[in-house]
């Protein structure tokens, strides 16, 4: 069965110092994986998604991600913080033999302080 | 190019009565995915259909049911309501029958139950 999990409920960051938000999956054949943002009493916003090929994936609002085979992470990943970044964030994975079926982590919460 | 629309945004219902909630995916989308978030367990898989067609089940009870129509708006329905129904439902509308598609949420119907 599919799974997701993201260790941390909240992450504090200062603003213009680097972030990451971490993911760790369970899948029984090759994982499809993505990165969901939701603001205050709104729908989820897709920010960047891993099917095959290079590692390091680039999204929206200059988030990326590091797929690590090995360790099964995805591990959401920002340069410099913006206190706009503040939100909730999602890990994602669905399993290629498992349905058209996306499993959610529990989110994680980002706070950018400025 | 409109969003995924949900409608009704906000709802409030007793126990025992049902409810229905309604879903327009984006235009040419033909994958429509339910969700129900709690803060206590996070984004819960419902459904997901296709072409009229449910093709994944989530673990809920039989008191919510779905269905999809040709034009590939679909609704939710979750009869004799209970306080733990009370949640945010989302739906997501995806543009491929391919399971490596990201998912396009609305923003959502949130749900009281008294």
């Amino acid at each position: 069965a599919q799974s997701v999990a993201q260790p941390e409920d909240q992450v504090n960051v200062a603003e213009g110092n680097p972030l990451t938000v971490k993911c760790t999956y369970s899948v029984s054949g090759n994982p499809y994986l993505f990165w969901y943002v939701q603001y205050p009493n709104r729908g989820l916003q897709f920010l960047l998604k891993y099917i095959t090929g290079d590692n390091l994936v680039k999204g929206s609002y200059g988030f990326e991600a590091e797929f690590n085979k090995s360790q099964t992470s995805f591990h959401l990943k920002k340069p410099s913080a913006l206190v706009s970044d503040s939100a909730l964030y999602f890990c994602a994975v669905r399993d290629e033999s498992g349905g058209f079926k996306t499993i959610f982590g529990a989110g994680t919460r980002l706070f950018v302080k400025a | 190019k409109a969003g995924v629309t949900q409608t009704p945004r906000y709802l409030i219902k007793t126990r025992g009565q049902q409810v229905t909630l309604s879903c327009s995916p984006i235009s040419g989308h033909r994958s429509v995915s339910w969700y129900q978030q709690t803060p206590g367990q996070g984004l819960q898989f419902l459904f997901e259909y296709f072409s009229e067609t449910q093709r994944n089940k989530g673990n809920f009870p039989g008191r919510f049911s779905g269905r999809q129509f040709s034009n590939s708006r679909s609704e939710m329905n979750v009869s004799t309501l209970e306080l733990g129904d009370s949640a945010l439902y989302l739906c997501a509308s995806s543009r491929t029958d391919a399971n490596t598609g990201e998912l396009f949420f609305g923003e959502g119907s949130r749900l009281t139950v008294l």
